[in-house]
């Protein structure tokens, strides 16, 4: 069956500690990965995403996330996080169903200033 | 401005009513898409419509239907049979493919 996993429900951390949010994958055939985030009160928006090339992509605010095919996994970073990251993140996959996508459980990230 | 609208922003729901929600898009994508979203339960695909006059049931589509009679619109009924329709709706849209874009969401209630 096909579907993602992210391992944390919710993250605390402080101001400047480093994140890295888990994401895994089952899915048969060509992957297009994706990271979303919702910020309190906001729409969903993009935060980066993989279709192929280069498996290290940068995406807005400084976050990046790394493809590594043979773990299926596709995990979201930032060196240093700021209160502002205080949001939902959402990890997605897609490819060969028609722009169809299958989203995860999402984490919440709580920076205390 | 481009962009992807939804209305209304919340709606109420009576016990046996059925709801439309409005999702409207100018960005001129071709394909649109309705999730539901649920605490600790990520986005759930309840239709999808890859061209005008054409739609696919998603994961979740008992309760709900859909019409795609112009490109820029895709509204979302929720009918009596949804027996558990309180939730955070999303619309989205995307070239083909592509990449998705989301709108503000509808909040659905029931009284």
């Amino acid at each position: 069956a096909q579907s993602v996993s992210q391992h944390n429900h919710h993250v605390i951390l402080s101001e400047a500690a480093s994140l890295e949010l888990g994401c895994n994958y089952s899915y048969g055939g060509t992957v297009n990965l994706f990271w979303y985030v919702q910020y309190p009160g906001q729409h969903l928006q993009l935060l980066l995403k993989y279709f192929s090339g280069d498996p290290l992509v940068k995406g807005i605010k400084g976050f990046e996330a790394e493809f590594i095919k043979s773990k299926f996994s596709f995990n979201l970073r930032k060196p240093s996080v700021q209160w502002s990251d205080t949001a939902e993140y959402f990890c997605a996959v897609g490819g060969n169903q028609g722009g169809k996508l299958i989203f995860g459980q999402g984490t919440e990230l709580s920076v205390k200033p | 401005d481009g962009g992807i609208t939804q209305s209304p922003k919340y709606l109420f729901r009576k016990e046996g009513q059925n709801v439309t929600l409005s999702c409207e898009q100018n960005l001129n994508h071709d394909a649109m898409y309705w999730y539901r979203q649920d605490p600790g339960q990520g986005l759930r695909l309840i239709y999808y419509s890859q061209i005008v006059n054409d739609f696919q049931k998603g994961d979740i589509a008992e309760g709900y239907s859909v019409s795609r009679e112009k490109k820029e619109s895709f509204p979302l009924t929720v009918t009596s049979a949804q027996k558990n329709p309180t939730a955070f709706y999303l619309c989205a849209s995307s070239e083909r493919s592509e990449t998705q874009y989301f709108g503000p969401g509808t909040r659905l209630l029931v009284l």
